[in-house]
């Protein structure tokens, strides 16, 4: 097992362009987040997915951001139509429910620069 | 709503020293509680948690009470070394499985 992935690593796009990072959590982990963190600030949450139901979705999330999480495996977080604003760190996390417990284990990160 | 405060930074400590950084949090229900850490250049990594009031969670050397009559969920460590400089962020778990995390809290230690 080699722990959650993102990719890319980082992202440079102009503003009002479309980016789509994805991310494949740790295998048999049913559970999947998605997080942004800009400098000097702890992780906000943005969605989770149990399986393929997207169950929870932050008032932070603009309708230009979409998540998807098709077979309940890997998950995509598209950006449409990007703002300087979005630039910030994206990380994705993954966990498997257990009673009582729901580590999570974090992706590296996709960094994105809007210019 | 729920969330997360946490001691503001940088700290600066020199090895073997006692460390503290304060957490308290804001949550309706029974939040579980953690503590992470982000080493310079690594991705965030679990250190410790805390499921329900009065659990001590614990790793490395490092612990961490669950107080729910203070609303607190202070990391502590006896005697830091170099090698624990990282920044590091208390979070909690709400009832419906969302994460709030605190603003993190940078620690270097100094030989």
């Amino acid at each position: 097992d080699t722990g959650v992935s993102q990719n890319p690593r980082h992202k440079i796009t102009k503003r009002g362009q479309n980016v789509t990072f994805r991310c494949d959590p740790i295998s048999e982990h049913n559970r999947l987040y998605w997080y942004r963190q800009t400098l000097g600030q702890g992780p906000e949450f943005l969605t989770y997915f149990q399986n393929e139901a997207q169950l929870e979705k932050s008032r932070l999330l603009s309708d230009r951001f979409s998540a998807e999480r098709p077979k309940g495996s890997f998950s995509t977080l598209e950006i449409q139509r990007t703002e300087q604003g979005d630039s910030a760190m994206y990380l994705c996390a993954s966990s498997i429910r257990l009673a009582a417990s729901d580590t999570q284990y974090f992706g590296p990160g996709t960094r994105l620069t809007v210019l | 709503g729920d969330s997360v405060t946490q001691m503001e930074g940088p700290v600066t400590l020199s090895e073997e020293a006692f460390l503290t950084i304060n957490c308290t949090y804001t949550a309706t229900g029974y939040p579980s509680l953690f503590w992470y850490v982000q080493y310079p250049g690594e991705g965030l990594q679990l250190l410790l948690k805390a499921t329900k009031a009065d659990d001590k969670g614990s790793n490395k050397g490092f612990e961490a009470t669950y107080r729910k009559e203070t609303t607190s969920f202070h990391l502590e460590k006896g005697s830091v070394q170099v090698s624990d400089s990282a920044v590091y962020f208390c979070a909690l778990r709400d009832t419906g499985n969302q994460f709030y995390f605190g603003t993190g809290t940078s620690l270097t230690v100094i030989p």
